[in-house]
């Protein structure tokens, strides 16, 4: 079946460097990407999106690629913060549903 | 606003008792839907509604029921529990069904079958 998947489990930045969270989706016919944000014992919360014909799209501190060739995503955090410390989602929309990834925990190291 | 609430906080059941996660909304989205969370993984989509009166089944529905009879609230009911149903569960809400994926979503229910 139709997936989408990341490539690293767990990331662990330096605090004030970038991080990048990469993410491979395996259904073509989704029509937008996006990215969650989940902190310890808490709901994920949306931090930015991307439809299905943009490359690129930025936000606060963050910027989201897609490149549509290899069925790949990105998102990319702007010198990272202890709050960004939570696990992130990617996930793609199918219809009037989500199909989530499995989720990258994002460690920063002071 | 309270944005998206969920009771209970936490529950234990025990195999083959029946219960209601309760989820309620105060901003007046037309989309909602229920998800679980195993540990350590994505979450997986249970049932959704586009409005009420309007339900439909999302990729793990079996062995739960959901019905939408206000816009505000959307419960979720456990019909016979089973330990493979023990999961941390989600209820999310979105604006419109076209927006579906800007959802936001509750503090979750912690639910444990013995």
């Amino acid at each position: 079946g139709e997936s989408v998947g990341l490539h690293l489990p767990t990331l662990s930045v330096q605090e004030g460097d970038n991080s990048i969270i990469n993410c491979a989706y395996s259904n073509s016919a989704s029509d937008y990407f996006i990215w969650y944000k989940q902190e310890s014992g808490k709901g994920p919360q949306f931090i930015i999106d991307i439809r299905s014909n943009m490359d690129k799209r930025q936000g606060q501190r963050v910027t989201v690629l897609l490149n549509k060739t290899v069925k790949h995503l990105s998102l990319q955090i702007a010198a990272t913060q202890p709050g960004d410390s939570a696990v992130y989602f990617c996930a793609e929309k199918a219809d009037y549903q989500l199909i989530w990834g499995a989720g990258t925990k994002l460690i920063i190291k002071p | 606003n309270a944005g998206v609430t969920q009771t209970p906080k936490f529950q234990v059941l025990k195999t083959g008792q029946s219960m209601t996660l309760q989820c309620a909304q105060d901003m007046n989205h037309e989309y909602m839907s229920w998800y679980r969370q195993d540990p350590g993984m994505g979450l997986r989509l249970i049932h959704y509604s586009v409005g009420a009166g309007i339900t439909d089944q999302g990729e793990v529905p079996n062995g739960y029921n959901v019905s939408r009879s206000t816009t505000e609230d959307f419960p979720l009911r456990l019909l016979s529990a089973a330990p493979s149903q023990t999961s941390v569960y989600f209820c999310a809400s979105s604006y419109s069904r076209d927006r579906g994926y800007e959802q936001y979503f509750g503090p979750g229910t912690r639910l444990t079958v013995t």
